[in-house]
């Protein structure tokens, strides 16, 4: 079966790091565009990176310079490392894979409060 | 960074055609710009209908049609049914694909 599954979420204090997982089945993420978008309570969808296959990276400005993500093709994983958290990037955080967007995780949930 | 908008709200009878737009701050949205729109329910993930201005998924059913109209990308609803009602969201390419934003999202009533 194709899907994604993520995982790290959590509480974290501001200022804290966390490193978001996303776990791949049926096909192989290094020769997927693979993506990270998250929703905050209340609010719309924001995209937050992307990396392509030739392992290319980009980032939303609001993350630039704090969030980096990566790959493990060995584990077939992609990573979010998330340093200097702020409350604003409380929020569900889903990987999604395709040029099309055509697959979802289901979310993990990152809040980041004192 | 662009700002993407989209209609706030919509209502559309159960039946009825609807199009919603996504416009961008830096002027006229064209194929270059890869538009997607997206599905999002209360507590589900993120559902894509339409990628690369008009291509849908095996799953998108054929009442949603995605195209480009009056310098926007517009997502038309044609025979609108109750479960449609959620959260329309478009992402746009910018910066030869180094950079995408999303709208605000609309939410859709079918009422």
């Amino acid at each position: 079966e194709v899907q994604l599954v993520e995982s790290g979420g959590g509480l974290i204090q501001p200022g804290g790091s966390l490193r978001l997982s996303c776990a791949a089945s049926g096909f192989t993420v290094i020769s997927n565009y693979m993506s990270w978008v998250r929703q905050a309570p209340g609010k719309g969808l924001e995209w937050v990176s992307l990396i392509y296959s030739d392992s290319s990276t980009y980032y939303a400005d609001s993350v630039k310079g704090r969030f980096t993500i990566s790959r493990d093709n060995s584990k077939n994983t992609l990573y979010l490392q998330m340093n200097s958290l702020r409350a604003e990037d409380t929020a569900v955080y889903y990987c999604a894979s395709g040029a099309a967007f055509d697959i979802w995780g289901q979310g993990t949930v990152v809040t980041v409060s004192s | 960074q662009a700002v993407v908008a989209q209609e706030p709200s919509l209502t559309v009878s159960p039946g009825g055609t609807v199009t919603l737009t996504c416009g961008s701050s830096t002027g006229a949205v064209t194929s270059g710009h890869y538009p997607y729109w997206f599905q999002l329910k209360p507590g589900q993930a993120p559902r894509t209908l339409i990628y690369d201005t008009s291509k849908k998924h095996s799953w998108t059913p054929a009442r949603f049609s995605g195209s480009l109209l009056g310098g926007k990308a517009a997502l038309t609803l044609s025979g609108a049914r109750p479960e449609d009602e959620a959260d329309y969201y478009c992402l746009l390419s910018y910066s030869g694909a180094r950079s995408w934003v999303f709208g605000g999202g609309t939410k859709l009533t079918v009422l």
